[in-house]
């Protein structure tokens, strides 16, 4: 099945830690995008990627960290300089040259 | 930058009745998309219908179609035979230029 899948569903971090949401996509999508959702809220942007081994950041860049070594891929670091990382976090991609933006499952974090 | 204001956070409507949902946005902005996502208890993000700022014809997908007035900076979306699988959060996005802005959300409850 073609599409985007997130991993770990859920995923606790402690104090101090950095943790790795994976992205995967194989709709061959050339951007790929993070956004955190918090309660009550609408999405925010954190990073976005057009094309491979380029990124750029989003509205709430501090604190986290991407690469994008492969098309296919865009993993988002939430590092311990991120204070307030408890949230839900969704990738997307969309193909070249199309505005539309299609969704992966999310991932929740927890801080313990 | 640009804003998007959705300015009911809760709405609910009779089963096969018709619900409106109210969008509003602020850009400077001639050429844009505009979209209304859903986002089910899942919390999966799912495109539910897409505008572009160019096309004059409101969009209309099956049950879903918008009432798209660009002068007035105004895209509401209008569910018809509202079924109860509609019940979810519904969110207002634009984008311009690889930047997608999100309304907050309104949350719509279809009764039996």
């Amino acid at each position: 099945d073609g599409g985007i899948t997130q991993s770990p569903k859920y995923l606790f971090r402690k104090e101090g830690q950095n943790v790795t949401l994976s992205c995967e996509q194989n709709l061959n999508h050339d951007a790929m995008y993070w956004y955190r959702q918090d309660p009550g809220q609408g999405l925010r942007l954190i990073y976005y990627s057009q094309i491979v081994n380029d990124f750029q950041k989003g509205d709430i860049a501090e604190g986290y960290s991407v690469s994008r070594e492969k098309k296919e891929s865009f993993p988002l670091t939430v590092t311990s300089a991120q204070k307030n990382p408890t949230a839900f976090y969704l990738c997307a991609s969309s193909p070249r040259g199309q505005e539309t933006q299609y969704f992966g499952p999310g991932t929740r974090l927890l801080v313990l | 930058a640009q804003t998007v204001t959705q300015s009911q956070p809760e709405m609910s409507v009779q089963e096969a009745e018709t619900v409106t949902l109210s969008c509003t946005y602020d850009t400077s902005e001639s050429n844009y998309y505009l979209f209304w996502y859903k986002q089910p208890p899942s919390r999966q993000m799912i495109l539910v219908i897409r505008q572009e700022a160019y096309k004059q014809q409101n969009a209309t997908e099956n049950r879903f179609s918008v009432n798209f007035q660009k002068a007035a900076k105004s895209f509401s979306l209008k569910i018809s035979d509202s079924q109860l699988g509609d019940t979810a959060m519904y969110f207002c996005a634009f984008m311009n230029n690889n930047d997608m802005r999100f309304g907050a959300g309104t949350r719509l409850t279809v009764k039996p």
